[in-house]
């Protein structure tokens, strides 16, 4: 895990409510990625960004946003758009070659009460 | 599309046996594969990774996978199991142009005295 980290490490959310996870990284990587992981579903890429001030839709971007402002930080909204947010979610990284390894961050787990 | 398949949702092993967990992938070009681990409540572990080269490759904590092109797949293997083996196993293919990794829906290893 180290080298990234995620805040915090639970999160709780009344329905309704948009919550900010947050994702930092000092490996002076360049891109970042968010996944969502479901029991039993593997990992599903939410966003990624391949260089500050850019990025794309994964494969489940709906009811999610993110931004990408500063090379270290890649956090992610969940907007009240979003079904059915209860879910573990999972930062990662990689250097600047597509081959290059993602490293992940710790987690946070969000529940919606 | 690329795509993943684990095909065993739990695999169980005594310890200091040899343990095997399957993966097989389709992807369009060259296939770059990856393993990872999970703990609970923890983020990925990398273990290892196959970009071109000797289909046996060799990662963390005596960890292996062999590369088989004829046959698309990717199995993980250890001469001898341990207790603290036991965890969630992911195998990915990148693909989407190189941006994406895709993951298996995961694997439990139960490693028993």
């Amino acid at each position: 895990d180290g080298g990234i980290t995620q805040s915090p490490k639970y999160l709780f959310r009344k329905e309704g409510q948009n919550v900010t996870l947050s994702c930092e990284q000092n490996l002076n990587h360049d891109a970042m990625y968010w996944y969502r992981q479901d029991p039993g579903q593997g990992l599903r890429l939410i966003y990624y960004s391949q260089i500050v001030n850019d990025f794309q839709k994964g494969d489940i971007a709906e009811g999610y946003s993110v931004s990408r402002e500063k090379k270290e930080s890649f956090p992610l909204t969940v907007t009240s758009a979003q079904k059915n947010p209860t879910a573990f979610y999972l930062c990662a990284s990689r250097g600047w070659a597509s081959t290059d390894t993602q490293y992940f961050g710790p987690g946070t787990r969000l529940t919606v009460l | 599309a690329q795509s993943v398949a684990q095909p065993e949702d739990q695999v169980n092993v005594a310890e200091g046996n040899p343990l095997t967990v399957k993966c097989t992938y389709s992807v369009s070009g060259n296939p770059y594969l990856f393993w990872y681990v999970q703990y609970p409540n923890r983020g990925l572990q990398f273990l290892l990774k196959y970009i071109t080269g000797d289909n046996l490759v060799k990662g963390s904590y005596g960890f292996e996978a062999e590369f088989n092109k004829s046959q698309t797949s990717f199995h993980l293997k250890k001469p001898s199991a341990l207790v603290s083996d036991s965890a969630l196993y992911f195998c990915a293919v990148l693909g989407g142009g190189g941006n994406k990794l895709t993951f298996g829906t995961g694997t439990q290893l139960k490693v028993e005295l």
